[in-house]
């Protein structure tokens, strides 16, 4: 089946630097993939949709030149998090929805970032 | 605007004690309902995915079903491994077909 890898899965970072996130899909073409935010107890919320070869779609509220998408190639998207700070600590996952597949949306293992 | 409520937010039950768990969603266009099961600090695992009013899907001791309004997931007999968060989304009638979470409901079974 189809597989997304994320790395890394956990990351501690200082607070003013910025950290990237990694999302590949290892055994499939993904034109889209989706990065959620999730805080602890609480649900996922989609923050952006990233398009291969164009910029991203963010939702509402959500700050695009504090969290910059890249998904430049068809198996690859990250998410950088730029000037982190404590209040970004959360548990952040990617999504990928394989090239012609109607459903089957496939998510990464999630990666919980720490802003000290 | 796109809303999907469960319920309840958490449950607790006995080895063996069968139990149901709501899915309630207000859309402007479905085009399909997700059940995911997610394990603390691990990305949301594919259960199962439902399109019409009726439509019902099974797998091993779960069984999703779907009306205009809700859906279901049906868990017979559960067993301490079925404890994990139980999560349904609504993917939108819209462009990128993004999906719409629920609050989830965190499922916990005692032997």
């Amino acid at each position: 089946g189809a597989v997304v890898s994320q790395h890394p899965s956990w990351v501690i970072c200082k607070s003013g630097t910025s950290v990237k996130i990694e999302c590949r899909s290892l055994d499939f073409q993904a034109t889209t993939m989706f990065w959620y935010r999730q805080f602890p107890k609480q649900s996922l919320m989609l923050m952006a949709t990233s398009n291969e070869g164009s910029k991203a779609t963010y939702e509402q509220g959500v700050e695009k030149d504090k969290f910059l998408i890249n998904h430049a190639s068809l198996t690859l998207s990250t998410l950088t998090v730029t000037s982190a700070h404590p209040e970004d600590s959360s548990f952040y996952i990617c999504s990928a929805l394989p090239l012609g597949e109607g459903d089957g949306y496939t998510f990464g293992s999630g990666t919980r970032l720490t802003v000290v | 605007e796109d809303q999907v409520t469960q319920s309840p937010e958490a449950l607790r039950l006995q080895e063996g004690e069968s139990s149901s768990l709501n899915c309630s969603y207000t859309v402007s266009g479905l085009r399909g309902l997700f059940w995911y099961r997610q394990d603390p600090g691990k990305g949301p695992e594919f259960l199962f995915t439902l399109y019409s009013a009726g439509e019902e899907k099974e797998k091993e001791r779960l069984k999703a079903t779907l009306t205009k309004k809700e859906s279901f997931l049906h868990i017979t007999a559960p067993k301490p491994e079925d404890s994990a968060t139980y999560l349904c989304a609504v993917r939108l009638n819209t462009g990128f077909q993004k999906l719409v979470f629920g609050t989830g409901t965190r499922l916990l079974v005692s032997p």
